[in-house]
């Protein structure tokens, strides 16, 4: 679990707060990713950065805002959330073009309330 | 829907016993992957298998892949109470972006000393 970290691993918020969630990959990859965990459903993808650019924004409400200043670091800013946002985020990174397999950070546990 | 469908939902075996678990998909792929996550933690990945294989080992686990039936299976051999796990395919669709993995629901094993 070393080679991608995220921070904080849990977090409470109310919905009218800002917070942000962040990854970094220890990998030397130029592929990063957010995902979704939600009880009973499959991973969503949220966004990819390939060198820095974003690549995929999987129809992700405004409330969540990607931000990946260079190729090892990307962070997840957060406002005015719902409570059906709770979930498992995951950070993954990957490298793009020439590896397929993603390696997944720990995750951050977010509790909206 | 594209991805794929792990069978069985949940399964429990003894310690010392095999585990299978099948993974279904609907349209054609580059390559499927298998990965596990341990309770509300990252992911971990496992094994890839490409289209073009058919049989892939590592360690005590073994996958298949019948691209005609559009179908893989992951054995786990002489399980372990670590091993207690969720596992997930993952599919890489053909003419798709690389980058973008597919993931099921997952099968969550549980292994009873």
């Amino acid at each position: 679990e070393t080679g991608v970290t995220q921070t904080p691993r849990h977090l409470v918020m109310g919905m009218t707060n800002k917070k942000s969630l962040k990854c970094e990959q220890h990998l030397g990859h130029n592929a990063m990713y957010w995902y979704k965990q939600s009880a009973k459903k499959p991973l969503e993808l949220m966004f990819v950065y390939s060198l820095e650019e974003r690549v995929e924004n999987n129809s992700v409400p405004s409330r969540f805002s990607p931000e990946c200043p260079n190729s090892s670091h990307l962070f997840l800013h957060l406002h005015t959330l719902q409570p059906e946002d709770s979930a498992l985020y995951l950070c993954a990174s990957s490298q793009a073009g020439v590896e397929e397999t993603q390696y997944f950070g720990p995750g951050t546990r977010l509790l909206v309330l | 829907s594209q991805q794929g469908e792990e069978d069985p939902q949940a399964l429990s075996i003894q310690e010392g016993e095999n585990a299978t678990m099948n993974c279904s998909y609907k349209t054609s792929i580059n390559n499927l992957q298998w990965y596990r996550q341990n309770s509300g933690r990252g992911l971990v990945h496992l094994i890839l298998i490409r289209s073009n294989e058919r049989e892939k080992h590592s360690g005590r686990l073994r996958v298949t892949l019948d691209t005609s039936k559009k179908s893989s299976s992951l054995l786990i051999t002489a399980s372990r109470a670590a091993d207690t796990a969720s596992y997930f395919c993952a599919t890489v669709f053909s003419g798709g972006s690389n980058y973008k993995l597919t993931f099921g629901k997952g099968t969550l094993l549980t292994v009873n000393p």
